[in-house]
């Protein structure tokens, strides 16, 4: 297996545009997580899915953030619209189960401008 | 999340053995220990768990303590590649066993 693919690797966008990022987990896993890494923060989990379903996107940090499993095998974040303060790394994980390991993709460095 | 409290940074000198404790005072009875490490750019990477007993695997050594209450993360010989930040993390049961991190333990290994 591949691994988690994240994609794109880099995003610039100008603030007010909507930045959709993209996530691949590892096939038979069955949970998936969003993070958000900056320097102030450090890694902050944005939401969690376990089956395709959101268990908890009480880390979403405003209505502008939504995220969305469809199947097993994809996810999106999606910012809409973007802010400069919304720079950062993004990471998804999966997981196969629970108390198993997560395997976490290269992650997304997003900026916004 | 079991609150976890780990030093902010440490030195080690390359070859030497580098041992990163972890304190989880709150940790319940069916919560696991969880190590990560995150090598600057690259996304967190998973080292070990355990529950009770003491693990070891390629990478590391796991020794918790009898009343569970804190942890030792043991790379045996450290290299200037292990330079990372360390993580410590005890997700909650309660809570989905969602990974939360902390501010970890930023190694330093020098030669």
């Amino acid at each position: 297996d591949a691994g988690v693919i994240q994609s794109p690797r880099h995003e610039v966008t100008e603030m007010g545009q909507e930045v959709t990022l993209r996530c691949k987990p590892i096939s038979g896993h069955n949970s998936l997580f969003w993070y958000r890494q900056t320097m102030m923060r450090g890694l902050e989990l944005l939401i969690y899915f376990n089956n395709n379903v959101p268990i908890d996107d009480s880390g979403m940090p405003e209505d502008r953030f939504s995220a969305k499993m469809p199947n097993a095998s994809f996810s999106t974040l999606k910012i809409q619209p973007s802010e400069p303060r919304d720079s950062a790394v993004y990471f998804c994980a999966s997981t196969m189960t629970v108390n198993t390991e997560a395997f976490f993709g290269q992650g997304t460095r997003l900026t916004v401008v | 999340d079991a609150k976890t409290t780990q030093p902010p940074s440490m030195d080690c000198a390359e070859g030497r053995a580098a041992n990163l404790p972890c304190n989880h005072s709150t940790i319940s009875g069916n919560e696991y220990v969880y190590w990560y490490r995150q090598i600057h750019s690259q996304g967190p990477q998973y080292i070990i768990h355990g529950l009770k007993n003491n693990e070891t695997n390629e990478m590391a050594s796991l020794i918790i303590t009898e009343d569970r209450k804190s942890s030792t993360l043991i790379l045996p010989h450290a290299t200037l590649r292990d330079t990372a930040v360390y993580y410590c993390i005890v997700p909650s049961y309660n809570a989905g066993n969602m990974l939360t991190f902390g501010g970890g333990t930023r190694l330093m290994v020098k030669p």
